[in-house]
């Protein structure tokens, strides 16, 4: 079975500052897709970026980019000039491309970003 | 577009009552997924449906959990007869999975905060 470790309970910045935030994962398949959800206070859960196992560049958007390492089955999220807004808790999360569609989620990241 | 619309979104009820939690998928999207967020477990899959047909149920704790899906715009987890351990922030989302080779995001409901006394 799969699983998402993210290592850092809780990560801080300071406003206009880059944070990266580390997911790795454990898995014996060769396609799948890795994504990042974003959940402020409000609870919603909310698509930060996603990635394609077999694309070697990186995916982007807008102040959010990753660093996917296949090799290392590592995958983690860059969020450039934070805003107060980012403050949120972050997953990463793990999708098979032929078997099963349920995400695998890791326990989450609890980002601040200081004023 | 109307988002995957989830309720109630807040649900306090006492230990040994029946509770039913709802939702409706966006529109077009064949496959639905029920998850539980926990402090302790955090986010896991109960359940999820593609084309209304329960396709990977191994995440259901217990024969007190059961989920529907009559249609493709309305399904139903119940919980019955409901425990203080059952408290926790359940999710519903949905996807276009018309062909696994594209990467179709899930798109989540805002939950349903259940809390068993």
């Amino acid at each position: 079975a799969q699983t998402v470790t993210q290592s850092q309970p809780e990560m801080s910045v300071q406003e206009a500052e880059t944070v990266t935030l580390s997911c790795t994962y454990d898995t014996s398949e060769s396609d799948y897709y890795l994504f990042w959800y974003k959940q402020p206070p409000s609870r919603q859960m909310i698509l930060v970026i996603r990635q394609e196992a077999y694309k070697q560049q990186n995916a982007t958007e807008n102040r959010f980019s990753v660093n996917f390492q296949k090799a290392a089955k590592s995958f983690s999220l860059k969020i450039s000039d934070s805003q107060l807004g980012d403050a949120a808790m972050y997953f990463c999360a793990y999708r098979s491309q032929g078997g099963s569609e349920k995400l695998v989620f890791g326990k989450g990241t609890k980002l601040t970003v200081n004023p | 577009d109307a988002g995957v619309i989830q309720s109630p979104r807040h649900e306090v009820t006492e230990m040994g009552q029946e509770v039913t939690l709802r939702c409706k998928p966006i529109s077009g999207h064949n496959s639905l997924f029920w998850y539980r967020q926990t402090m302790m477990r955090g986010l896991e899959l109960l359940i999820y449906f593609n084309n209304n047909v329960p396709i990977d149920d191994s995440g259901m704790p217990e024969d007190r959990f059961s989920a529907k899906m009559p249609n493709a715009s309305f399904s139903t987890l119940k919980i019955q007869p409901s425990e203080p351990r059952d408290s926790a922030v359940y999710f519903c989302a949905s996807s276009p999975s018309l062909n696994r080779q594209f990467n179709q995001p899930q798109h989540f409901g805002d939950g349903t905060r259940l809390s068993i006394l």
